[in-house]
């Protein structure tokens, strides 16, 4: 079964800071997804990642994957409080294939204060 | 306007009284899948479909069930339900040949008593 681990699994951070979310795979996929969650509701597409390289940037969110380390990134500049929410990477066990099962990390709560 | 569309978005039962939640799409994707996230927690794959075609995850409880009678709705059925299910489930689609990308419905909170 593909393994998706996500760190940090909580982020507090002040408002303004930047910094980075990883989420490592532990088998080979080319397509990798960002969900965001607010407290009792439910996922949000935030960004799809196709292929090796892919950058995707969405206001103060910027998503990276990289298929050859089985990594991807969720780089977050100049934070402010409506960031706050948790975050998850989620992936595709089946490479070349819409068809497969998504695999969700544990995600990252993320809270920006002032 | 609503794209994937769950039914109740909260249930409240008793332990052992079966429970029917379900999912209703626009989209006409033809993969269906259903999740349970409990608190804190990532979404876990309970089962999806692919038109009628039904995959159960290797974990997933003898006492849960789905239906899909059509490429509109599926349904998830807990046949006896223990406090251990209590828990948000998520309906999501997404269509054969794009993106992959799943859209969620608003969830279905179960509370067992």
């Amino acid at each position: 079964e593909l393994k998706v681990e996500q760190n940090p699994l909580f982020l507090s951070m002040q408002e303004g800071k930047n910094y980075t979310i990883y989420c490592n795979y532990s088998t080979t996929s080319d397509r990798l997804y960002w969900y965001r969650q607010d407290p009792g509701k439910s996922l949000e597409s935030l960004f799809v990642l196709l292929s090796n390289g892919a950058v995707k940037q969405e206001g103060r969110l910027m998503a990276s994957l990289d298929t050859k380390a089985r990594l991807s990134t969720l780089h977050i500049t100049a934070a402010v409080h409506d960031l706050s929410a948790t975050y998850f990477c989620a992936v595709d066990a089946k490479r070349g294939s819409t068809l497969g099962r998504l695999y969700f990390g544990r995600g990252t709560q993320l809270t920006v204060w002032p | 306007d609503a794209m994937v569309i769950q039914n109740p978005r909260y249930q409240v039962t008793q332990f052992g009284k079966p429970v029917t939640l379900s999912c209703s799409q626009t989209l006409n994707h033809n993969v269906m899948y259903w999740y349970q996230q409990k608190s804190s927690q990532a979404p876990k794959l309970l089962f999806h479909y692919y038109d009628k075609d039904f995959n159960n995850e290797a974990d997933t409880p003898d006492n849960f069930q789905s239906r899909r009678p059509n490429t509109s709705f599926c349904f998830l059925d807990i046949r006896s339900p223990g406090l251990g299910d209590a828990a948000m489930y998520l309906c999501a689609t997404r269509r054969a040949g794009g993106t992959g990308e799943l859209f969620f419905g608003e969830g279905s909170r179960l509370t067992v008593l």
